[in-house]
């Protein structure tokens, strides 16, 4: 498998903190993307950033891309209870296949 | 923006029987789209990748005689799970891109939620 590792697995905060996953991955990329899942429910992409883009916003979202670290980071910010949900980055390797390469996830808890 | 649908959304079946999973792009065309597996509290795992007009390929530990795909037109995917058993009781989701566009992003479906008796 070239699953990607994320961490942490799981993250409790309050609302209204930050919340910051992080994201490695094993091989040359084109892109990384960015995906939520409630429980039990379909995917939401959030963002895809490029392999020659460090950096991107989306309302209370940044992500940050290092290739040379192969890592990526999704920071929300000013977190709110219905951002309860799994988080995941995808990788699509170079070649541009389409083929989508998952983390194992991070599962944020916003508490009221 | 494109969208993705999926027929059914759950599914409960006898252990033994075959079930066929639908993946349909509404508002575009797609020659590829993917399928993808999800056990409980894991992450997406690629099954295989639908070709259209031509055979599937699969990802390794992947049995295509057990998970077949049919993808007979640019807007329609299959995924017909033979003989299936509890132990593939799963998230199954699809995934495809407009033919010919320049987005890099793939669109997902609902998912459909196999459970097997």
């Amino acid at each position: 498998s070239q699953q990607g590792e994320e961490d942490p697995q799981a993250l409790s905060i309050q609302e209204g903190e930050n919340a910051t996953m992080n994201c490695s991955y094993k091989t040359s990329i084109n892109n990384l993307q960015w995906y939520r899942q409630n429980s039990g429910r379909g995917l939401v992409h959030l963002i895809l950033i490029r392999s020659n883009e460090r950096e991107k916003h989306s309302g209370r979202l940044r992500v940050t891309l290092d290739t040379s670290k192969k890592s990526s980071s999704l920071l929300i910010t000013a977190s709110r209870a219905a951002d309860t949900a799994s988080y995941f980055c995808a990788t699509d390797a170079a070649g541009n296949t389409g083929k989508l390469i998952f983390g194992q996830g991070t599962t944020l808890q916003v508490k009221p | 923006g494109a969208v993705v649908s999926q027929h059914p959304s759950w599914v409960i079946c006898k252990s033994g029987t075959s079930v066929k999973i639908e993946c349909r792009s509404l508002d575009f065309q797609a020659t590829t789209m993917f399928w993808y597996r999800q056990f409980p509290k894991q992450s997406l795992m690629l099954m295989a990748t639908s070709n259209e007009g031509s055979k599937a390929t699969y990802e390794q530990g992947v049995e295509k005689d057990k998970f077949l795909i049919n993808h007979a037109s640019l807007t329609l995917s299959t995924l017909t799970v033979t003989s299936a058993h509890p132990e593939d009781s799963s998230f199954y989701i699809c995934s495809a891109n407009p033919s010919g566009s320049s987005s890099q992003r793939q669109f997902f479906g609902p998912g459909t939620r196999l459970t097997v008796l």
